[in-house]
């Protein structure tokens, strides 16, 4: 079946430093892969997300780029802020004929910024 | 409007309470979703409707009992909840249930506590 490996957390930089955040998969054809946020006491917000191969989404200075070669969806941001700190969930819904949306989540990583 | 909004925002009930979850998205997306989170843990899936039809249920006790009155609302009915039920649970829409590119938009969620 479908998974998504995050590496392990927490993680905890110091303001501006540079963020990657290691996400892959294992999916059958060509899924669709996003990267989730949950600050604190708040929902899930999509963050950014990619449709194939190669695409690369972006958002709110964070990027990340389809490889399917190496199945992996990494998150980065070059300057993190303090208000960046929060949960980051790595996903992915199934591309395949008559597959459903159903999200397939990472275990997130908790990601603390310090002034 | 891309919100989906969620009400109560905190709800404490006993084990022999009866209550309600509400969810209203206006984004004219035809799949709703109910999920229940954990500390630290990702979101789980709970119940799915498509096209205000019961799709998806994934083994959730029957003392949840999920309602879509209309394309816009849907309800999480609580009845006879126990301890372990405590959890944030967060409503989510997209665009459709089957087919590709339909990212989930997600609630602020509703933090219940069962005393």
């Amino acid at each position: 079946g479908d998974s998504v490996t995050q590496m392990e957390g927490p993680v905890t930089l110091s303001e501006e430093a540079f963020l990657t955040i290691n996400c892959t998969y294992t999916a059958t054809g060509y899924p669709s892969l996003f990267w989730y946020v949950q600050y604190p006491g708040e929902g899930l917000q999509l963050l950014l997300k990619a449709t194939k191969a190669d695409d690369k989404g972006s958002n709110k200075g964070f990027e990340a780029t389809y490889r399917k070669e190496t199945t992996s969806f990494h998150l980065e941001k070059g300057s993190v802020q303090v208000s960046d700190s929060a949960v980051y969930f790595c996903a992915l819904s199934p591309f395949r004929n008559g597959a459903n949306s159903k999200l397939t989540f990472g275990k997130g990583i908790t990601l603390s910024v310090r002034p | 409007d891309t919100e989906v909004t969620q009400t109560p925002k905190h709800l404490v009930m006993g084990m022999t309470n009866k209550k309600s979850l509400k969810c209203e998205q206006h984004m004219g997306h035809r799949a709703m979703y109910w999920y229940k989170q954990k500390a630290k843990k990702p979101p789980e899936l709970m119940f799915v409707y498509s096209y205000e039809k019961l799709s998806i249920n994934e083994s959730v006790p029957s003392r949840f009992s999920p309602e879509c009155p209309n394309s816009s609302l849907l309800n999480l009915h609580l009845h006879a909840l126990q301890p372990e039920d405590s959890a944030l649970y967060l409503c989510a829409s997209s665009r459709d249930y089957r087919g590709p590119y339909n990212e989930q938009f997600f609630g602020p969620g509703t933090r219940l506590t069962v005393l």
